[in-house]
């Protein structure tokens, strides 16, 4: 069975400083997805980011990256000119790699990160 | 943001009442999701559906019950709420991209039995 552990319950960050958010994760697959969503305070769970396993370079999205560390099982997130906006609750999930029509492509998550960003 | 809906957002209810909770999405996606959140904690998948007709239960058991009818909406229902049951619902929606489905979430139903 997969897991994903986030180790830091609550971060906090000044405004326009970076910040890393971390995961790790355990899985026996070979091939798999990895997901960080953001979830602010009383509103949608959104995608930030994902990573497909089997491609080495970190994924980027504007002012977020993470660092895929394969071997390790690890899977942090950076969040660079932190806002005020990017305060929310952060998850990181896998989802195992299937064909069309296969597995139910559910997403394991873990117990989240919330992240405050101070003015 | 997606287009995936709940309602209602807060709902407070008395012990032995029976609830439904209501997702609906208007993307046409055929996949369609449950999960339970408690405070603090992660989400777990409680129910899922592959299509009309077709409905599954997650990995963390629930006393609820989901129906599919109708691709745009996917319901859940208790049919006598506990304290227990109280907690954060998340209605998700899905369309396949790239051998993986990406997940759409609703905002929420925050659900308080009493």
């Amino acid at each position: 069975a997969q897991t994903v552990t986030q180790s830091q319950p609550e971060m906090s960050v000044q405004e326009a400083e970076t910040v890393t958010l971390s995961c790790t994760y355990d899985t026996s697959e070979n091939n798999y997805y990895l997901f960080w969503y953001k979830q602010p305070p009383s509103r949608q769970m959104i995608l930030v980011i994902r990573q497909e396993a089997y491609k080495q370079q970190n994924a980027t999205e504007n002012r977020f990256s993470v660092n895929f560390q394969k071997a390790a099982k690890s899977f942090s997130l950076k969040i660079s000119d932190s806002q005020l906006g990017d305060t929310a609750m952060y998850f990181c999930a896998f989802m195992k790699h299937a064909a069309y029509g296969g597995a139910t492509n559910k997403l394991i998550f873990g117990t989240g990160t919330l992240l405050a960003v101070q003015p | 943001e997606a287009d995936i809906y709940q309602t209602p957002r807060y709902l407070v209810i008395g012990t032995g009442k029976k609830i439904t909770l209501e997702c609906s999405q208007t993307m046409g996606h055929d996949k369609m999701y449950w999960y339970q959140q408690d405070p603090g904690m992660e989400l777990h998948l409680i129910h899922y559906s592959y299509g009309v007709n077709s409905t599954e239960k997650g990995d963390l058991s629930s006393e609820s019950t989901v129906s599919r009818i109708r691709t745009e909406h996917f319901p859940l229902t208790l049919e006598s709420a506990r304290p227990s049951h109280t907690s954060q619902y998340l209605c998700a929606s899905s369309i396949w991209t790239d051998f993986y489905n990406e997940q759409f979430f609703g905002p929420g139903t925050r659900l308080t039995v009493l």
